[in-house]
């Protein structure tokens, strides 16, 4: 079946560690972005690809890094220096940028 | 700065009825609009789009509808179903530039009681 995987679905990771976010497609989308979601503030953008070996930060980009090495793939690491990285991150791609974006299932990061 | 707001954080309707979520925006650039569905703890699932050049468009149950002048567009759904309960996110973009921007409003619960 075509569609986004992340993984893991839960993590938890103590304070001052970097954590990586695991985002894969298949549906050959040229694409790919990361959100955060905290409660009452919607979806926020935190970095976006729109081709291999190419990444923009979003609105929110500081304490996180990416890579797009391949086109299926988008790993998001949340550095020990992102002052609240507890919080849902969503992976989503498009065929394009700025045409409809299909999500990732979610990953729920908690920091202890 | 928030540039897409949906000013009500829930809705409660009777099932059958008709469900209407708003959504205003403050960026005259946007020209793509685009409505979500999410589940808890799931991601969000694609509804129904709009671009500027039209002023509604309809997919089944779901229509939506874009007033450029007040910069606001909604969501109505009928007949409204339980199943439709969830949080609706209301999104906006350049369709036209190449900053890659989805921008998302703060998200909308509804609740469709049977």
């Amino acid at each position: 079946d075509g569609g986004i995987t992340q993984s893991p679905k839960y993590l938890f990771r103590k304070e001052g560690q970097n954590v990586t976010l695991s985002c894969e497609q298949n549906l050959n989308h040229d694409a790919m972005y990361w959100y955060r979601q905290d409660p009452g503030q919607g979806l926020r953008l935190i970095y976006y690809s729109q081709i291999v070996n190419d990444f923009q930060k979003g609105d929110i980009a500081e304490g996180y890094s990416v890579s797009r090495e391949k086109k299926e793939s988008f790993p998001l690491t949340v550095t020990s220096a992102q002052k609240n990285p507890t919080a849902f991150y969503l992976c989503a791609s498009s065929p394009r940028l700025n045409t409809e974006a299909f999500f990732g299932q979610g990953t729920r990061l908690t920091v202890v | 700065d928030q540039q897409v707001k949906q000013n009500s954080p829930s809705l409660s309707v009777q099932e059958g009825r008709i469900s209407i979520l708003n959504c205003d925006y403050t960026n005259s650039m946007f020209d793509y609009f685009l409505w979500y569905k999410k589940y808890p703890a799931e991601g969000p699932t694609f509804l129904i789009s709009i671009s500027s050049i039209k002023d509604k468009n309809e997919d089944g149950r779901f229509t939506v509808f874009l007033n450029k002048s007040a910069k606001h567009l909604s969501l109505h759904i009928v007949p409204s179903q339980p199943g439709d309960s969830a949080v609706y996110f209301c999104a906006a973009s350049r369709g036209s530039s190449n900053t890659g921007k989805l921008i998302f409003g703060q998200g909308t619960t509804l609740q469709v009681k049977p």
